[in-house]
Parts: structure tokens; C-alpha cells; sequence
């Protein structure tokens, strides 16, 4: 079974830091690209970050571009993003989400974990 | 503000049709076939309904139709059944800065 499982969540400071991982099972994981998509507090799906399967392409929202880092550890079929310099809208549950690729886009998503939970508060 | 619009609610009986649109620009929607749609659940995680378009991944109801014309995306839901009821959100390729744009989300009620 495919299957994704966020870690890492919790309260931060503003300011502060936090690393979120992404353990996944159940599929050959450097195959495909993969994601992070947020969602604040009774709020809508944001796009936070993709990485292609190989790493070799990353992309990041405008939003979190130049504060949070995405990577992905294919022998270890973990997938992690980096959060630095932390502010209070940045507070929301974080899903990682493998990419469904087709011929012309990798980046539709077909399977979500459950999410980790990150609130920016002091 | 969310880069794609669409409409915050939606509704129908069981067994009626509903259309929700998502209107997008010539920059994202426009411009490519990159349309997907998301189903949520409240409490759970999003499911892939549609992609390009107009597309079912395996196991997606047939009753989930997607279309698309000029600006605009449009996801139909016909034969409406009670576990319909959720949040619907479409995405669109944005361009090489903001790959992923997403629409504010639909909620969906049936009657």
C-alpha cells in the first residue's frame, strides 16, 4: 500500500525553526517528484514546494522562497522541508504529496498523508 | 487571494448535476491543460479527482467530469450522491516562478 507519513510538527516561535519529514512506503520514491501543500486554519490548499524525483528541480512558492528548503533522501525514502525564520502565517497543517506524473507534468498529486500540524505562536 | 477563483459554495439534490468554476488567466489556465481538481473531506487529506483537464484517475467515480474553456475550468459532478458533500479545489500549473496554484475551494452541499 502507498503511503506517506508526515512528522515533525509542533510549536514554534516566531522566528524560530523547524524541520518537517516525510516518510514514504509502498512505491519506488525516486521515481517520482514530490510536494508540500499547507493549509492554514479553515483556510484553502496553498502549494508550498515540489522536488523532481531525482532532486535535480526544485521549486518553491513565493511565499516561502528563501525561508524554507525542500530535500529528499531517496535511499531512505524520506522527503524533508526546512522551515527557517518562521512567521505566524505560516501556521497550518503541512502535506506532503507524491506527484502523479503524466506526459507533459509531474506535479498533480495522487497520494497525501495526513499531515503534520505547525503552529507559529509565541 | 488565491491565484485561480472559485465560487465559495455550491449545491443540489441527490441525483441533479452541479457545476463549480475556476477561473483562472490566460497565464496559467489559459495557456496550459494542466487543470486538476481536489476532493476534501472535512479532517482528511485531499484526493486527486481530475488532472488534464478532463482525466479520472483510476477508481474516480465516472460521475466526476472536468472541462475546460478558455480561462476557465469547470468540474461537473452529476448524479449527485450524499458522500459528494466536501470541499472541491482546483489547481493549475502557474508558470516557471509558482509552479502549483491553487483555487480558494468550493464547498459543496447536498440538499
Amino acid at each position: 500500500e502507498v503511503q506517506l507519513l508526515e512528522s515533525g510538527g509542533g510549536l514554534v516561535q516566531p522566528g524560530g525553526s523547524r524541520r518537517l519529514s516525510c516518510s514514504a512506503s509502498g512505491f519506488t520514491f525516486g521515481s517520482y517528484a514530490m510536494n508540500w501543500v499547507r493549509q492554514a486554519p479553515g483556510k484553502g490548499l496553498e502549494w508550498v514546494s515540489s522536488i523532481g524525483g531525482g532532486g535535480g528541480i526544485i521549486k518553491y512558492a513565493d511565499s516561502v522562497r528563501g525561508r524554507f528548503t525542500i530535500s529528499r533522501d531517496n535511499a531512505k525514502n524520506t522527503l524533508w522541508l526546512q522551515m527557517n525564520s518562521l512567521r505566524g502565517d505560516d501556521t497550518a497543517v503541512y502535506y506532503c504529496a507524491k506527484g502523479f506524473p503524466t506526459r507533459l507534468f509531474d506535479y498533480y498529486m495522487d497520494v497525501w498523508g495526513k499531515g503534520t500540524t505547525v503552529t507559529v505562536s509565541s | 487571494q488565491s491565484a485561480l477563483t472559485q465560487p465559495p459554495s455550491a449545491s443540489g439534490s441527490p441525483g441533479q448535476s452541479v457545476t463549480i468554476s475556476c477561473t483562472g488567466t490566460s497565464s496559467d489556465i489559459g495557456s496550459y491543460d494542466y487543470v486538476s481538481w481536489y476532493q476534501q473531506h472535512p479532517g482528511k487529506a485531499p484526493k486527486l479527482m481530475i488532472y488534464e483537464v478532463d482525466k479520472r484517475p483510476s477508481g474516480v467515480p465516472g460521475r466526476f467530469s472536468g472541462s475546460k474553456s478558455g480561462n476557465t475550468a469547470s468540474l461537473t459532478v452529476s448524479g449527485l450522491q450524499a458522500e459528494d458533500e466536501a470541499d472541491y479545489y482546483c489547481s493549475s500549473y502557474g508558470g516557471r516562478n509558482n509552479l502549483v496554484v491553487f483555487g480558494g475551494g468550493t464547498k459543496l452541499t447536498v440538499l
